[in-house]
């Protein structure tokens, strides 16, 4: 069955430092998204990405965050200076027709 | 009015139990429905989409009320393994429709 892979399951970085967070999503999927969840709170959106482009974007992504899609396959999540408060479970996701979206495993980020 | 809410529970049931959860969502222009279902630090699982006036899959039935903006999950006879926290999902109808999630609602099966 086709699943969404994200890299690394578990990343610690240092307050200020840049992290960069891995996405495949499934193979035909044309929508992706990038989700977090801080521990014991909901799932909240950050920012959906459709055509080589930002198509919608939450308050929480900033100028301190970016997306890419460098090639056919892989879609990263950028934080360039992080903080504390960025500590939290990071889900990609991708869908077919904008519709329900499937999710990656998650990337814990610990900021310290 | 928040986006979407959800019964806060925890509900802790013994297996073979019917319980039902209840949803309620503030964009009556909203189309499409989900429930989704996260284990304890995992992701979100799609467990049914409603796009009707309801879904049954199993012991699985989701009821959809476009009147009163409302999403039910039902599950019946429940097992141990249906322990787990319940997310009622729903489309943002404009754009690329980013999906709004509810705190989601704690199960607990018991023996």
């Amino acid at each position: 069955e086709p699943e969404v892979t994200q890299t690394p399951s578990h990343q610690v970085t240092q307050m200020g430092q840049e992290v960069i967070l891995r996405c495949v999503p499934i193979s035909n999927h044309l929508y992706f998204y990038w989700y977090r969840q801080i521990l014991g709170q909901k799932v909240e959106f950050l920012v959906s990405f459709y055509n080589n482009e930002i198509s919608e974007k939450s308050e929480i992504f900033d100028d301190q965050f970016s997306v890419e899609r460098p090639d056919g396959s892989n879609f990263t999540l950028k934080i360039r200076s992080t903080k504390l408060e960025d500590s939290a479970m990071y889900f990609c996701a991708s869908s077919s027709q904008n519709t329900e979206a499937f999710f990656g495993q998650g990337t814990r980020l610990t900021v310290v | 009015r928040k986006e979407v809410e959800q019964d806060p529970g925890p509900f802790n049931v013994p297996e073979g139990a019917t319980v039902a959860f209840n949803c309620t969502y503030s964009n009556s222009a909203s189309q499409s429905f989900f429930w989704y279902r996260q284990d304890c630090r995992k992701e979100p699982k799609l467990l049914m989409s409603v796009y009707s006036s309801g879904n049954e899959d199993g012991r699985f039935t989701a009821q959809l009320n476009r009147a009163s903006q409302y999403i039910s999950l039902l599950i019946r006879d429940s097992k141990l393994s249906d322990s787990a926290t319940y997310l009622c999902v729903v489309p943002i109808p404009s754009g690329n429709t980013p999906l709004v999630f509810g705190k989601g609602t704690r199960l607990s099966v018991i023996a």
